[in-house]
């Protein structure tokens, strides 16, 4: 176990729908990253926020926005859900020396 | 932005052997790069990491080595198990503490046949 917890592990929706992603990064780390990873694929980077504010950001569409809050939890919001959106969703965290811990993943189905 | 390469994209070893895959990076400001091993349905792992002011990093049967001027960085790992099959990331990352972004490669499927 990591230390980072994400919910739900599995979410099913139709497309043109809206989901909200959640990461509990571990303890003491302020940086939370989400990666976007589709089957047999590689992880894409999607947007790093550090105590809050955000600090990087990479290919993340339009329509989905991230935020961290003030007990550095994250969320990714997904909307106009496509099928092509479908993938495991990944968060991870980090303190300083950068090495990055995932999160076991949010596993989105849009049908 | 940083562009990372990983070859070889699959790789199949005799239980024994060594295995070898190689990333190169395009930002020579990247001073953090880190391995990351992910088993089937499971999630990333760091396995290992090697920082800009280090050529070479052993950890039993996995070494990484680092040339900055040639910008490329490999893993090798001997005496391969099966238990080794899983897909390999190298990344390469830029900044420091919380500015730190990290870049990964395409990923590379490593299968150990027994």
């Amino acid at each position: 176990d990591s230390g980072v917890t994400q919910t739900p592990k599995h979410l099913i929706t139709a497309t043109g729908q809206r989901v909200t992603l959640r990461c509990s990064p571990r303890s003491g780390d302020l940086s939370v990253y989400w990666y976007q990873q589709s089957l047999d694929q590689g992880l894409q980077f999607l947007i790093q926020y550090y105590n809050g504010e955000e600090r990087a950001k990479g290919n993340i569409l339009e329509r989905f926005s991230a935020q961290q809050f003030p007990d550095l939890h994250s969320e990714l919001n997904l909307s106009s859900l496509e099928l092509g959106d479908s993938a495991l969703y990944f968060c991870a965290s980090s303190v300083d020396r950068g090495i990055q811990y995932f999160g076991a993943g949010t596993r989105l189905s849009v049908l | 932005g940083e562009n990372v390469e990983q070859h070889p994209s699959t790789l199949s070893v005799q239980e024994g052997d060594s295995a070898v895959i190689k990333c190169t990076y395009s930002d020579s400001a990247s001073n953090y790069f880190p391995w990351y091993k992910q088993e089937l349905g499971k999630r990333p792992q760091l396995i290992i990491d090697i920082r800009s002011n280090v050529g070479e990093k052993k950890d039993q049967r996995i070494a990484v080595t680092l040339n900055k001027t040639a910008k490329h960085f490999s893993l090798h790992i001997t005496e391969t198990q099966p238990e080794d099959s899983a897909v390999y990331f190298c990344a390469a990352g830029t900044g420091s503490g919380g500015y730190q972004k990290v870049t990964f490669g395409t990923g590379t499927k490593l299968q150990v046949i027994p």
